[in-house]
């Protein structure tokens, strides 16, 4: 089945560092991937869409200043947590749309999840 | 806007109970609908997803059935296991939303031997 992949799958950083996480689709084509965020025991919270070749689209009220999104070839897609602040640790999750037809138009594969922790 | 609200938890089990958790969702026109499973420490996996009403997702012993006249995709597995505990999370997709998800809130799941 599809596969998503993450990496790295924890990191600790200091304040004001930047940090790049990589979301790859293993064995298929993905034009667009969505990246998400999740707080300790809440849901998802959709923060872009990341689309091949073109800018990524964001949700309203997050900044697209601090989270670089780059979705450079049809199996990756990075999410870029600049200048890094205690408030931006979270566990953050990209998935990713098969768009060759193997799968349903609106099925969408995850990837395990990166934990970011700002100290 | 689309929207899903499911049960709150967390949800305390015996081993071999049976277990329901409510979905309900908001939407113009016929979403899919999905529930997904996520473990400690993990990311989502997909437990089951419905595409038309009437249709009746099902895997690992778990069951949705999409019901369009009450706007329901409610889980149902009818004896859990201690491996069941985590937390699921009811998804719907709408047909014209470019393939964005609106998720419920979450509900843990606790199964004890």
């Amino acid at each position: 089945g599809a596969v998503v992949s993450q990496h790295p799958s924890r990191v600790i950083c200091k304040s004001g560092t930047s940090v790049k996480i990589e979301c790859r689709s293993l064995d298929f084509q993905a034009t667009t991937m969505f990246w998400y965020r999740q707080f300790p025991k809440q849901s998802l919270m959709l923060m872009a869409t990341s689309n091949e070749g073109s800018k990524a689209t964001y949700e309203q009220g997050v900044e697209k200043d601090k989270f670089l999104i780059n979705h450079a070839s049809l199996t990756l897609s990075t999410l870029t947590v600049t200048s890094a602040h205690p408030e931006d640790s979270s566990f953050y999750i990209c998935s990713a749309r098969d768009t060759s037809g193997a799968s349903s138009y609106n099925e969408q594969f995850f990837g395990p999840g990166t934990r970011l922790t700002v100290l | 806007g689309d929207s899903v609200t499911q049960m709150e938890g967390p949800v305390t089990l015996s081993e071999e109970a049976f277990l329901t958790i409510n979905c309900t969702y908001t939407a113009t026109g016929y979403p899919s609908l999905f529930w997904y499973v996520q473990y400690p420490g993990e990311g989502l996996q997909l437990l089951l997803k419905a595409t038309k009403a009437d249709d009746k997702g099902s895997n690992k012993g778990f069951e949705a059935t999409y019901r369009k006249e009450t706007t329901s995709f409610h889980l149902e597995k009818g004896s859990v296991q201690v491996s069941d505990s985590a937390v699921y999370f009811c998804a719907l997709s709408g047909r014209n939303s470019w393939g964005k998800f609106q998720f419920g809130a979450g509900t843990q799941v606790v199964v004890t031997p």
